[in-house]
């Protein structure tokens, strides 16, 4: 497995302001994804972060609410854009190390837009 | 149909008792499938890999259902700390990304 964070951990946040995710892993790895979960509900994959190219989005999800930056195999941002209430979710990274399709995940971030 | 189903729950059984949670698939493409733990405000921990030959790791065990397209996990012996949200995921299709299932939520009782 790997050593995962994430920062900040937990925020609030006023609508119509933008915040930065940050994950960071202890080893290179192969793939690093983008999970939104609200409030009683299973998990959402927002977009794949790609090293050095654009991230591939899910449907419903687009580059300007969510953009995100991959300048390495550890690192990677999220940034939630012009927040609404109904951006308030946790949200998760997760790495595919190697060859396996096993993920592992962050430890969230707590996001409430007031 | 969703491409991942499992039964919400919550199932509520006494320490010591055998559960066990079912999670069906509807892509007869999908190749690799898995079982996560969920603890409250905590983010999702592998518990186990889902092979065609089962998989069993002391307690529990994950089976492999093709022609049915649905993998089970079994749970022996429950203990109070077992209680959790259990979330199976698949990699639909045979793609790069998971799909996870809403969870299915155990509360182990004394």
């Amino acid at each position: 497995s790997a050593v995962i964070s994430q920062k900040p951990s937990r925020d609030i946040c006023q609508r119509g302001t933008s915040l930065t995710i940050q994950c960071q892993v202890d080893s290179q790895v192969t793939m690093m994804f983008w999970y939104r979960q609200q409030p009683g509900q299973s998990l959402t994959l927002i977009a794949t972060a790609n090293q050095g190219s654009e991230a591939t989005y899910e449907s419903g999800f687009v580059i300007d609410k969510f953009p995100i930056s991959r300048p390495n195999l550890t690192f990677s941002t999220l940034t939630v854009s012009n927040m609404s209430p109904e951006d308030s979710s946790i949200y998760l990274c997760s790495v595919r190390i190697a060859d396996s399709y096993e993920q592992y995940f962050g430890p969230g971030t707590r996001l409430t837009v007031t | 149909r969703k491409e991942v189903e499992q039964d919400p729950g919550p199932f509520n059984v006494p320490e010591g008792a055998t559960v066990a949670f079912n999670c069906t698939y509807s892509n007869s493409a999908s190749q690799s499938f898995f079982w996560y733990r969920q603890d409250c405000r905590k983010e999702p921990k592998l518990l186990m890999s889902v092979y065609s030959s089962g998989n069993e790791d002391g307690r529990f065990t994950a089976q492999l259902n093709r022609a049915s397209q649905y993998i089970s996990l079994l749970i022996r012996d429950s203990k109070l700390s077992d209680s959790a949200t259990y979330l199976c995921a698949v990699n639909a299709g045979g793609g790069n990304k998971l799909t996870f299932g809403t969870g299915t939520q155990l509360k182990v009782e004394l």
